[in-house]
């Protein structure tokens, strides 16, 4: 079965902390993984997806196959990096998100 | 560019009543998905819809239906409503079509809640 994990609800820290959001999925095939944050009274958006290899806005993520994981990580946590993170995979031959059920970080002064 | 708009943005039902939401993709975008995310869950996918046809379904009894207009907006219906139907109802639009690459950009959704 095609699953996305993400074993906290909530992810608390301080300001200058480093920050590591787990995921974990389970996909037979050549997964696509994304991670999506949504800002308090924003509408959800994309943050990052594995094929482009990039950093945005101080995050990072590295699809592990051999452990089928996809963890964001931020050495330096920033108080506006509060917000609920979700992770997903794109599934099938087409534009379809399987969501993991989010984690809340929450970035404190 | 306008982005991806919702309507209503709360909707208050009873049992066993219908219901219609709106989406309006936004400009340039002909692919719309539909998805029900429920209080601490992540968004779950219903359905998908690529120039007014339907082009993939999630999990969802047949109750849930929808259609997409010439100019990609697109409805999502929810016959004979159940509590469990309350939820918040997100609507994402993408450029391209069928297995596309293509980043889907999500609306502020609708918030059911039905009685």
């Amino acid at each position: 079965a095609q699953r996305v994990t993400q074993p906290e609800k909530l992810l608390s820290v301080f300001k200058g902390a480093p920050v590591e959001l787990k995921c974990n999925y389970s996909y037979s095939g050549s997964p696509e993984l994304f991670w999506y944050v949504q800002y308090s009274r924003q509408r959800l958006q994309l943050l990052l997806r594995h094929i482009s290899r990039e950093s945005i806005k101080g995050f990072t993520a590295d699809l592990n196959k051999g452990e089928t994981s996809f963890h964001l990580k931020k050495p330096f946590a920033q108080e506006e990096d509060s917000a609920m993170y979700y992770c997903a995979l794109r599934s099938g031959g087409y534009n379809k998100l399987i969501f993991g059920a989010g984690t809340r970080l929450a970035v404190h002064p | 560019e306008t982005g991806v708009t919702q309507s209503p943005t709360h909707l208050i039902k009873t049992r066993g009543q219908q219901v219609t939401l709106r989406c309006s993709s936004q400009s340039g975008h002909n692919t719309v998905s539909w998805y029900q995310q429920a209080l601490g869950q992540g968004p779950q996918f219903i359905f998908q819809y690529y120039r007014e046809e339907e082009n993939g379904r999630g999990n969802f009894p047949p109750r849930f239906s929808g259609l997409q207009f010439p100019n990609y907006s697109s409805e999502l219906n929810v016959n004979a409503l159940e509590l469990d139907d309350s939820a918040l109802y997100l609507c994402a639009s993408s450029p391209g079509g069928t297995g596309g690459q293509e980043t889907q950009y999500f609306g502020p959704g609708t918030r059911l809640l039905v009685l």
